[in-house]
């Protein structure tokens, strides 16, 4: 069965420092890995995904997701937070046919 | 461009009742999925649909029932309601994954808030 595990239920980074918010995943095959992010009362918005080629993709709004097959790790992370980036943040695995999501990761942007 | 849409928003219930959630996507997208978002538990699958006329089961498919008779609808039905079925729910689709980079990314609907008193 595939499985996602963000470790941090929230992450607190001060404003214009880097952020990573991290992701482990379990599937077999191939994995096909993804990272949405969800503000208040509204629905997930696709940031950026994994599927093959180079380790390290980049996505919107300035984020980018380092690919580690060794570690089964697919962190996300960003140079320099902004205050808008605080938002809920699911890590994804898409297996055959389902996609399965993390538990999220609050981040919290401190002006 | 609507994309994703599911209705009701908001729906409050009694135990027993039942109820029906719609959504509707205008992507020509093959693969269509319920969610449901409880505090804590992040995202669990309820069930899923990989073309027209077809359904399977997820991670928490009990004391739900969906239909797909139509490519661009998914509908999630609640024969009888109970407090556990309290949730946000969410719709997803997406396309298939074509070559390279492209497709594979869901696609999410608003979410319905279900409260069953």
């Amino acid at each position: 069965a595939q499985s996602v595990a963000q470790p941090e239920d929230q992450v607190n980074v001060a404003e214009g420092n880097p952020l990573t918010v991290k992701c482990t995943y379990s599937v077999s095959g191939n994995p096909y890995l993804f990272w949405y992010v969800q503000y208040p009362n509204r629905g997930l918005q696709f940031l950026l995904k994994y599927i093959t080629g180079d380790n390290l993709v980049k996505g919107s709004y300035g984020f980018e997701a380092e690919f580690n097959k060794s570690q089964t790790s697919f962190h996300l992370k960003k140079p320099s937070a902004l205050v808008s980036d605080s938002a809920l943040y699911f890590c994804a695995v898409r297996g055959y046919q389902k996609v399965t999501f993390g538990t999220g990761t609050k981040l919290q942007v401190i002006p | 461009n609507a994309g994703v849409t599911q209705t009701p928003k908001f729906r409050v219930l009694k135990t027993g009742q039942s109820m029906t959630l719609l959504c509707a996507q205008d992507m020509n997208h093959e693969y269509m999925y319920w969610y449901r978002q409880d505090p804590g538990m992040g995202l669990r699958l309820i069930h899923y649909s990989v073309g027209e006329g077809t359904t399977a089961k997820g991670e928490v498919p009990d004391g739900y029932n969906v239909s797909r008779l139509k490519k661009q609808n998914f509908l999630l039905g609640l024969e009888s309601a109970a407090p556990s079925q309290t949730s946000v729910y969410f719709c997803a689709s997406r396309p298939p994954l074509a070559g390279g980079q492209r497709g594979g990314e869901l696609f999410f609907g608003e979410g319905s808030r279900l409260t069953v008193l």
